[in-house]
């Protein structure tokens, strides 16, 4: 059972360019997140999917995009790179609809904007 | 939008020794979660807490949900305790559960 799979792991990309981070469950969850770290900030919500064919605005989603391309996965876009954007990519996926279910995390795209 | 305050924002332990952790929040809650961030980057929940007292080995949380608080202990700390705690709570709103707040987390180095 693999729960959360992120590719690539790193990635380094000059500004300007595009990139697609791809993110895969296979825990059958309904809602699917991405985070970005930033030292000293924490994790910061990006987007967030309630439900295949739903997406939702987080707290920093500018400059990317996302498609929940169906149950399983749900990829984050960066269409013009630039150096803040930086940073380490967390995809995550969680049931939803009930009192409460855990959020289950991949280990992360580290991504580096030259 | 709510604001989510942990402390310290380092502890440095020698192995065996107690710490407690504090996260704050602005606003009130009906869901915390505790995760901790290994070294390697994986980040693990621990917890979900939003009131009362949990209790997992040698790691127990407590929320006061009333005092917009909760308290993470590890007792007997190991070195594989070290890493980067995080609370985080849900933004305002009732089907919020899946947006989550995070803290700026409190890094914890135990020293064998």
């Amino acid at each position: 059972n693999a729960g959360v799979t992120q590719t690539p792991k790193f990635q380094v990309l000059k500004t300007g360019q595009s990139m697609t981070l791809q993110c895969a469950q296979d825990m059958n969850h309904n809602s699917m997140y991405w985070y970005r770290q930033d030292p000293g900030m924490g994790l910061r919500l990006i987007y967030y999917s309630a439900s295949e064919g739903t997406t939702d605005k987080g707290e920093v989603p500018n400059g990317y995009n996302v498609s929940r391309l169906n149950k399983r996965e749900f990829s984050l876009r960066l269409e013009s790179a630039a150096p803040s954007q930086t940073s380490v990519y967390f995809c995550a996926s969680s049931e939803i609809g009930r009192a409460y279910q855990p959020q289950h995390f991949g280990d992360g795209t580290r991504l580096s904007i030259l | 939008g709510i604001q989510v305050e942990q402390s310290p924002p380092d502890l440095i332990l020698q192995e065996g020794a107690n710490s407690t952790l504090r996260c704050n929040f602005s606003d009130s809650v009906n869901n915390l979660q505790w995760f901790h961030q290994n070294p390697w980057g994986q980040l693990i929940n621990l917890f979900y807490i939003p009131s009362g007292t949990k209790q997992n080995g040698r790691l127990s949380a407590t929320t006061v949900a009333t005092e917009r608080y909760s308290l993470l202990y590890i007792s007997s700390s190991q070195t594989t305790d070290s890493g980067v705690y995080f609370c985080a709570v849900p933004k305002a709103g009732g089907t919020s559960y899946g947006k989550l707040t995070f803290g700026q987390g409190t890094i914890l180095t135990v020293h064998p």
